[in-house]
């Protein structure tokens, strides 16, 4: 089956790094993806890892190692509005190319 | 312009009732999907369909039955509701079905709040 780990919740304080990581287990991987969700909103696409190695999109990076079915997602000089939960989701499948999403990582900015 | 539209935003309904939510995407993909996510914000694909066609359809009762007229519009029925039922259920679209990174990167409407009573 297909199972994605994540930490439940985080603090980290405005200006700040945070790492947030994310592991998981599958068969037939595509890609790895991350997606910001804000209380009450809809989830928006952040960034995505089909390859080993770092990405980096301004303030936020995505990191992907494969033989250890390992990513996180470290964003940089933390503003109060990155408090969101993060979804760490994981492609698979083949053709049908599924995308299945963790439960989720919490994050609190504080001042 | 939103991107994908989805209504009602909010129901509010009782056990046994039907009831439908609409999704439009005026963004030209080709592939459409609905997700559902429970009190525990976990976030789970029901269905998927590509030009009209269903791709996926995940382990869901039969009660729900997803409707496709064109590509730009995925309907979601529910017969006879219960209490489980109640969550949010988004709908995505996505530029391309299939293994290209680009069949990933959805687009979320802003979600649907049923809560069933």
């Amino acid at each position: 089956g297909q199972n994605i780990d994540q930490p439940t919740e985080m603090t980290a304080t405005e200006g700040a790094i945070v790492q947030i990581n994310c592991t998981y287990q599958t068969s037939g991987f595509n890609g790895l993806f991350w997606y910001q969700q804000h209380a009450g909103e809809a989830p928006t696409f952040l960034s995505y890892n089909v390859l080993d190695g770092l990405e980096e999109k301004g303030r936020f990076s995505s990191f992907l190692s494969r033989s250890k079915g390992y990513s996180y997602l470290l964003l940089k000089e933390l503003q109060m509005k990155d408090s969101a939960s993060y979804l760490c989701a994981v492609s698979y499948g083949g053709a049908t190319n599924k995308l299945i999403f963790g439960t989720g990582t919490l994050l609190a900015v504080q001042p | 312009d939103t991107a994908v539209s989805q209504t009602p935003k909010y129901l509010v309904t009782q056990m046994g009732n039907d009831k439908s939510i609409k999704c439009e995407q005026n963004l030209g993909h080709d592939t459409m999907y609905w997700y559902k996510q429970d009190s525990k914000k976990f976030l789970k694909i029901m269905f998927s369909y590509n030009n009209k066609e269903l791709i996926i359809n995940e382990t869901v009762p039969n009660r729900f039955s997803p409707k496709s007229p064109d590509k730009a519009h995925l309907n979601l029925h529910i017969n006879s509701l219960e209490l489980g039922d109640s969550a949010v259920y988004f709908c995505a679209s996505s530029q391309v079905s299939g293994t290209g990174t680009g069949a990933n990167v959805l687009t979320f409407g802003a979600g649907s709040r049923l809560t069933v009573l």
